[in-house]
């Protein structure tokens, strides 16, 4: 089985702080994503990245960075936290075969609830 | 992308088949439909994908007209532990897996 998992379930942190969420997936899939989720937002995609050190913006990249320096590593970053970045952040990958028709399953992580205060 | 049109909420019974339709007019010829589910304080997780007509797996069935401009996802009777989001999402292989996730609908089954 495909195992996602997030650094922390749960984070607190207050304004201003660099805060790092961090992403690790055991299957050597080449895509891996970082969402948030918000109450009546579903879910929007922040960045993801299709291979090492390349990363592409999503819907809702400000105030958001990320990295991926190995493959099965990918980190987003809060250059400084605003309360309005209070949400539930899923990591999720997926295999990219690039021959295939259909779309590949994205596997997602736990989920990390970050609150800033 | 293609946007997905999808009730917001459902409620059904025990027992009952829940029908879950999703409206996508705008989807393109290499577009694939996928649902996933959610459950409080988890990540999403995979059910089901196809093309068109129908396709079937331990979980659910997905029923997708000839035009496909729509799908049904199809639970057969439910149960208490159903309770979840449902999402249904409309891409194709060519966007490097970069999928769209919509509002999702929230079914609660009851007792």
């Amino acid at each position: 089985d495909v195992k996602v998992t997030q650094s922390s379930r749960y984070l607190v942190k207050r304004t201003g702080e660099k805060v790092f969420l961090e992403c690790v997936q055991d299957m050597d899939h080449e895509n891996m994503f970082w969402y948030r989720q918000d109450p009546g937002l579903g879910l929007r995609l922040i960045y993801f990245s299709y291979d090492v050190k390349m990363k592409e913006k999503g819907d809702i990249p400000e105030g958001y960075s990320v990295s991926r320096e190995k493959k099965e590593r990918f980190s987003l970053i809060l250059e400084s936290a605003s309360t309005n970045q209070t949400s539930m952040y899923l990591c999720a990958s997926s295999l990219w075969d690039v021959g295939a028709e259909s779309t590949d399953t994205q596997y997602f992580g736990p989920g990390t609830r970050l609150t800033v205060l | 992308l293609a946007k997905t049109t999808q009730p917001i909420s459902m409620d059904s019974y025990e027992g009952q088949e829940v029908n879950i339709t999703c409206s996508h007019n705008n989807i393109a010829t290499n577009d694939y439909i996928t649902w996933y589910q959610q459950f409080p304080s988890q990540g999403p997780r995979f059910i089901i994908q196809g093309y068109k007509t129908k396709v079937t797996n331990e979980v659910a069935s997905l029923f997708i007209p000839a035009d496909r401009k729509s799908s049904t996802l199809s639970l057969p009777r439910v149960s208490l532990s159903d309770t979840a989001v449902y999402y249904c999402l409309v891409d194709s292989n060519t966007n490097a897996g970069k999928s769209t996730f919509g509002d999702g609908t929230t079914l609660t089954v009851k007792p």
